[in-house]
């Protein structure tokens, strides 16, 4: 069976400072995958996805990155954290088709201080 | 904006009742998902209904789409203490990824 995986859980990180979340599945091959960030409740605002190594799609201009190494990993980085940057993110991945259900990772709680 | 929205933004009933929660959207779809979500926690996928679909059930879950009307609903049957959650609607419309509605906060007293 196919699951996901994110690390860290939580993590708590000084304005300016880098950031690097992780991202795997296992269980299945050439998935597509998202980067969502969620404020306090509040909606999902998807930040990026992949649909093959290397081929990153970014939804909204931001101060954050993303990267597909490996076909089954997915990277959220930031070079200097930024106060608005805290939130929950979640790591997604699905079948071929991107219009079909979508799987989620646990997330991981992002706090800039 | 695509996005979805789900009406109440929070509910609250007894143990035993029904849930009802509502979704509307502004574009035409591909299908739309229902997704619940608890506290700090990722996402689950409950259901998903198809454009030409008017009604699906899984469980105590039934889930109608009024494509005229654009909008869906979500019912839960005799809930339970464990249904607790946010539930999420997301539509797909042929774009490359999924639009999120805001969530309707349910809570459902022991």
């Amino acid at each position: 069976s196919q699951t996901i995986h994110q690390w860290p859980a939580t993590l708590v990180q000084p304005v300016g400072s880098p950031l690097s979340l992780e991202c795997t599945v296992e269980g299945t091959s050439n998935p597509n995958l998202y980067w969502y960030r969620q404020a306090a409740g509040r909606g999902l605002q998807l930040l990026f996805y992949s649909i093959g190594i290397g081929q990153i799609s970014s939804e909204v201009p931001q101060n954050l990155s993303a990267s597909r190494p490996q076909d089954r990993q997915f990277i959220l980085s930031s070079k200097k954290l930024l106060l608005s940057d805290s939130g929950f993110y979640l790591c997604a991945w699905s079948p071929d088709r991107i219009q079909e259900t979508q799987y989620f990772g646990p997330g991981t709680r992002l706090l800039v201080l | 904006s695509q996005q979805g929205e789900e009406d109440p933004q929070a509910l609250s009933i007894q143990e035993g009742e029904n849930a009802t929660m509502n979704c509307s959207y502004k574009t035409s779809i591909n299908n739309l998902q229902w997704y619940r979500q608890n506290s700090g926690r990722g996402l689950v996928h409950l259901i998903l209904i198809r454009s030409n679909e008017r009604e699906k059930h899984s469980g105590r879950l039934r889930v109608t789409l009024d494509t005229s009307k654009k909008s869906s609903s979500l019912l839960i049957t005799a809930s339970r203490a464990a249904d607790t959650a946010s539930y999420f609607c997301a539509t797909a419309t042929g774009a490359n990824n999924l639009f999120f509605g805001t969530g309707t906060r349910l809570t459902v007293i022991p």
